[in-house]
């Protein structure tokens, strides 16, 4: 079955320090993967897409990879800081043309 | 942009009792979505509409959950009758276009709670 996995376990990092979360995926074919960020008691909101040609994709401190070979994404946070605390999710979207997300992973970033 | 605009923001019934929400999404965006989040889990889909017509639907559980979207515009979620496992947030996406890169814009969610 197709399954979309997000470490559960929460990202504790330093403030100023890079966060990589990881998004890995089985039995699916994307073409295209998105990263949302969500906040308690808030929506996700769309930060990047990437799409199955592309390597990497860059937004002000944000980074993110795509490796269809390994089928998982790297999303990297530079210069973090306790703003940027937050729930993660990745979302992959594919013949279905509706996205799937996983279930997140949690970045707390202290100061 | 005004974004998504979903009512209420909190719920709370007793099982078998029914629950409706709505959803307003961002003016102009065809698609719209309606997704189940429960705590400690990704959204899952419910239903995927293009302008006033349903897309996908293979998720939802349709012997309690119904849903339209009258004029392809606002939309409602109805639950009847609740059960205890459908406490979750209930969150409405909107997108400009159906395609696959067309990012989600999502409102902040009904909670509902079933006792």
């Amino acid at each position: 079955s197709q399954k979309i996995e997000q470490n559960s376990e929460a990202l504790n990092i330093q403030e100023g320090k890079t966060a990589t979360l990881t998004c890995n995926y089985t039995n699916y074919s994307p073409a295209y993967l998105q990263w949302y960020r969500q906040d308690p008691g808030r929506g996700p909101v769309f930060l990047l897409l990437i799409r199955e040609n592309e390597k990497e994709k860059r937004k002000e401190r944000l980074k993110v990879t795509f490796d269809t070979t390994l089928k998982q994404s790297l999303f990297h946070i530079t210069a973090s800081q306790p703003a940027d605390s937050a729930t993660y999710l990745c979302a992959l979207s594919g013949g279905s043309y509706i996205p799937t997300f996983g279930r997140g992973t949690s970045l707390i970033v202290h100061p | 942009e005004a974004g998504v605009a979903q009512s209420p923001r909190y719920k709370i019934i007793e099982k078998r009792q029914s629950v409706a929400f709505w959803c307003n999404p961002i003016s102009g965006h065809a698609t719209l979505y309606w997704y189940q989040q429960i705590l400690g889990q990704g959204p899952k889909l419910l239903i995927q509409f293009q302008n006033n017509g349903v897309v996908d639907d293979s998720q939802l559980p349709k012997d309690r959950f119904s849903a339209e979207r009258l004029k392809g515009v606002d939309s409602t979620l109805k639950i009847q009758p609740a059960k205890l496992e459908d406490s979750a947030v209930y969150l409405c996406a909107s997108s400009l276009a159906g395609s696959i890169d067309s990012p989600l814009h999502f409102g902040n969610g009904t909670r509902l709670t079933v006792t």
